[in-house]
């Protein structure tokens, strides 16, 4: 079944670490995106790729950066710039023309210890 | 970055009741969405929405593109307790890159 996978579910980073999240998706989607959300909050955009090997940062890009050398693969690191990093973290991708709505994976939730 | 009103922000109802929520922004858009969180999941697609006036069912959901292009409705019928979760809207202009996200109405049915 086509879908989009992320792991690991629940990781924990010591402050002053970098960690990275994966992000799998075997749909042939050409765009994916990470998203940042916090309890009562809504979904904000951390970066996006359209493409391989090209991608643009969101709204809340600080304290994060991303690479896209596959097209099913959008790893994000966290590193230690971010000054809050404990979230819960949404992958998903689309069509290039994202029309259709996005396909998120499960998350995953990061916190510091 | 821009975010939409959703409102309510919750909802404590009880088992068989209706429930409706709306999302309203500044900016007109071409397609809405509407999808569903569960506790430690990611959103789930709901209904999507493309023309003005649309009136779109699932189930027992029942959304609707707003006439102004500037608004979504969600409505859900005889709520039963799987439907418990957040509720968000998204909004999304032709042409561009990515989707605005409403701020999301948490929905809690008492049996």
């Amino acid at each position: 079944d086509g879908g989009i996978t992320q792991s690991p579910k629940y990781l924990f980073r010591k402050e002053g670490q970098n960690v990275t999240l994966s992000c799998e998706q075997n749909l042939n989607h050409d765009a994916m995106y990470w998203y940042r959300q916090d309890p009562g909050q809504g979904l904000r955009l951390i970066y996006y790729s359209q493409i391989v090997n090209d991608f643009q940062k969101g709204d809340i890009a600080e304290g994060y950066s991303v690479s896209r050398e596959k097209k099913e693969s959008f790893p994000l690191t966290v590193t230690s710039a971010q000054k809050n990093p404990t979230a819960f973290y949404l992958c998903a991708s689309s069509l290039r023309d994202p029309n259709y709505g996005y396909t998120f994976g499960s998350g995953t939730r990061l916190t510091v210890v | 970055g821009q975010q939409l009103n959703q409102s309510p922000q919750s909802m404590f109802i009880q088992e068989g009741e209706d429930v409706s929520m709306n999302c309203t922004s500044s900016s007109i858009f071409n397609t809405w969405l509407w999808y569903k969180q569960e506790p430690g999941e990611g959103p789930v697609l709901l209904i999507a929405l493309y023309k003005a006036g649309e009136l779109t069912s699932n189930g027992r959901l029942t959304a609707q593109f707003g006439i102004t292009r500037k608004d979504s409705f969600l409505n859900i019928s005889a709520s039963i307790p799987s439907d418990v979760g957040i509720y968000f809207c998204a909004g999304h202009t032709s042409g561009t890159y990515k989707y605005i996200f409403g701020t999301g109405t948490r929905l809690k049915v008492l049996a």
